[in-house]
């Protein structure tokens, strides 16, 4: 099994709203991670998680909180976001360090739209 | 400043034609890297992967080249198909951050036309 999972693969929501991301693994990956895409434009890292643990944070503003319940799944918690906000949120996995040769699988991706 | 600069933006051939993807890269140290086929709205997926030791390498119609010393790679797809039609993203590795950082290149569009 090679695949990451993300669901839901589309979410509307208000900028009132509170919401949920969720990504998951089930290929032994100890690296997870989340990308912000907008169109026309290359992935921009968020955050890693490495051995469940928040190794990066890319200066992203607190309306998003990720979380790695365990070393299979990977939350980002929206809450009061903005419009500009909306985009192609990208969830990918990889053995452990970027160094090796190793695959970097990314999800089908959840598409957002903030009101 | 680590950075990955594709060529063309975009482009435009008909089905069966040939055609050549081109990244050039200023990271140093480099790990490693890869190019990937992202159709839109969807997630990228996996054409190849390169060390700095390895010169090409191929995956059916496509074939990736690389010059470590200029430090460009490009990505050759032979006998294009309409399912073809997508961004092309070339991805390299910052070995020297030590984290888990992957330079992305801001991609080809290709469009293949029956």
């Amino acid at each position: 099994d090679t695949e990451v999972t993300q669901t839901p693969k589309h979410l509307v929501m208000g900028m009132t709203n509170k919401k949920s991301l969720k990504c998951e693994q089930h290929m032994g990956h100890r690296a997870m991670y989340w990308y912000k895409q907008k169109a026309k434009k290359p992935p921009e890292l968020m955050f890693v998680y490495s051995y469940e643990k928040l190794s990066i944070n890319e200066s992203v503003p607190s309306r998003f909180s990720p979380e790695c319940p365990n070393s299979s799944l990977l939350n980002l918690h929206l809450h009061a976001l903005q419009p500009e906000d909306s985009a192609l949120y990208l969830c990918a996995s990889s053995q452990d360090r970027a160094a090796n040769t190793g695959e970097l699988f990314f999800g089908e991706g959840s598409r957002l739209t903030v009101l | 400043k680590n950075q990955v600069e594709q060529s063309p933006q975009s482009l435009i051939i008909l089905e069966g034609k040939n055609c050549t993807l081109q990244c050039n890269y200023t990271v140093s140290p480099f790990s490693n890297l890869r190019w990937y086929k992202q159709d839109t709205g969807r997630g990228p997926v996996s054409l190849t992967i390169m060390t700095f030791s390895e010169n090409t390498k191929s995956n059916g119609r496509y074939t990736a080249t690389l010059d470590a010393d200029t430090k460009q790679s490009s990505l050759h797809i032979t006998a294009s198909q309409l399912s073809d039609s997508a961004s092309y993203i070339c991805v390299v590795s910052d070995q020297g951050s030590g984290t888990y950082k992957y330079i992305f290149g801001t991609g080809t569009r290709l469009k293949v036309l029956a």
